[in-house]
């Protein structure tokens, strides 16, 4: 299957503790992002990655902290110095060469819930 | 910089009333506009987008938007809603050829369907 593989789709995480959400695609894509969704919020970009071995912040990188070691993954780990972490989780890819549109598509989803 | 606004939080119309969402965003240079949907607990799924050309996008389930330049609204429509139109629709303005900046969301809008 090609797509978007985003696990765990659930976690609870206890506070002080570091958490890895695994973000796997097989389009060979090579821009990859994290969005935290709110309720009533919308989608905030959390990090993004060009390519292999570079990534940047984007507007809620605090707390967080993510790798770009292979074109296919993206993992983003949700830090104890994240101060409110429970939201759901996306994670999306976008075809960097596509001249027509430069669409962006979306995993599943993963829940983060901090008990 | 680029920015979406969805003027309403929450929509709802009767199953076969016709529907439109609205959108404005807020960007210097020809916006690549997206309208995405996404079922609770799910990622989001793309129904349509515009880069250039007609400004009428057709999509899929039914539903097409609007690019209309001076008024700096993309709406979404649908002839018809059915039940499983029941969603939250995201619209969003995305990185063009010379912007590496990541897509815009708007807040979104709720669309109940009532029998």
């Amino acid at each position: 299957d090609g797509g978007i593989t985003q696990s765990p789709k659930y976690l609870f995480r206890k506070e002080g503790q570091n958490v890895t959400l695994s973000c796997e695609q097989n389009l060979n894509h090579d821009a990859m992002y994290w969005y935290r969704q709110d309720p009533g919020q919308g989608l905030r970009l959390i990090y993004y990655s060009q390519i292999v071995n570079d990534f940047q912040k984007g507007d809620i990188a605090e707390g967080y902290s993510v790798s770009r070691e292979k074109k296919e993954s993206f993992p983003l780990t949700v830090t104890s110095a994240q101060k409110n972490p429970t939201a759901f989780y996306l994670c999306a890819t976008r075809n960097t060469g596509d001249p027509y549109g430069n669409t962006i598509y979306f995993g599943e989803g993963s829940w983060l819930t901090v008990v | 910089a680029q920015s979406v606004t969805q003027p309403d939080i929450h929509i709802t119309v009767s199953e076969g009333a016709s529907l439109e969402l609205r959108c404005n965003y807020s960007y210097g240079a020809t916006p690549y506009l997206f309208w995405y949907v996404q079922s609770p607990g799910q990622g989001l799924q793309l129904l349509l987008k515009y880069f250039s050309g007609d400004t009428l996008v057709q999509g899929i389930k039914g539903f097409e938007a609007e690019f209309k330049r001076s008024q700096s609204s993309f709406n979404l429509r649908k002839p018809s809603v059915h039940w499983s139109d029941a969603a939250e629709y995201f619209c969003a303005v995305g990185p063009n050829l010379y912007n590496n900046n990541d897509m815009r969301f708007g807040a979104g809008t709720r669309l109940t369907v009532k029998p």
